[in-house]
């Protein structure tokens, strides 16, 4: 079973560009989540979705940030206009709501604003 | 809201010596407790879960046991590897604030001196 996969694994950005992280989870999963994992601390949750739903997105900052997933697949994570702020590594992970909590995480894309 | 704490930001350790790491949490209802590996270039991967009070989880020689009394989750090894260098995040998830959302700690590096 293919794990989820994530690109690009690497962007150099500078401030006030605009980026894409790109999401594919594994088959059959119904739950996608994007996390923000700044250099040395744990995963902070930014959105998540249940099938094309979103489910809670209060951690988003909505003036910068985007996130959508039409088809209940794949997910696209998007800032408007980087700030240096915004370096860190984005990380999204996979679940089936019946089988219980288990996340599975992909590598993640490291960013960096200069 | 919910939290982790995990008090030791790295530890330091020479082969087969014994592992502790502390994981204390805070939550308003009655949390499922992870713990996660993250190797470097790679997305967390659990390692195992408790969702009851005194239930333990184990896996690859670590376990931990749930304590309600003291909020308390902590991750122990007896004879540690040098494989087992890798960053070690405590976890919770709380019904109340949304079933699958994961509250991480910091995370606790592990560095095994051969």
């Amino acid at each position: 079973e293919a794990g989820v996969t994530q690109s690009p694994r690497y962007a150099v950005l500078q401030e006030g560009q605009a980026v894409s992280f790109w999401c594919d989870p594994i088959s059959g999963h119904d739950t996608l989540y994007w996390y923000q994992q700044p250099r040395d601390q744990g995963p902070q949750l930014l959105v998540y979705f249940r099938d094309e739903a979103v489910i809670d997105n209060s951690q988003l900052p909505s003036d910068r940030f985007s996130a959508v997933r039409p088809k209940g697949t794949n997910s696209t994570l998007k800032i408007q206009s980087a700030k240096q702020g915004d370096t860190a590594t984005y990380l999204c992970a996979s679940s089936f709501l019946d089988r219980g909590l288990e996340q599975y995480f992909g590598p993640g894309t490291r960013l960096t604003v200069l | 809201g919910d939290s982790v704490t995990q008090t030791e930001g790295q530890v330091a350790l020479s082969e087969e010596d014994f592992l502790t790491i502390h994981c204390n949490y805070s939550a308003s209802g009655y949390p499922t407790l992870f713990w996660y590996v993250q190797y470097p270039g790679e997305g967390p991967q659990l390692l195992f879960r408790a969702s009851r009070d005194k239930e333990k989880g184990s896996s690859r020689g670590f376990e931990a046991t749930y304590d309600k009394g003291t909020t308390s989750f902590h991750l122990r090894k007896a004879s540690v590897q040098e494989s087992d260098s890798a960053v070690y995040y405590c976890a919770l998830s709380d019904s109340t604030e949304g079933a699958d959302r994961l509250t991480f700690g910091k995370g606790t590096q592990l560095i095994i001196q051969p």
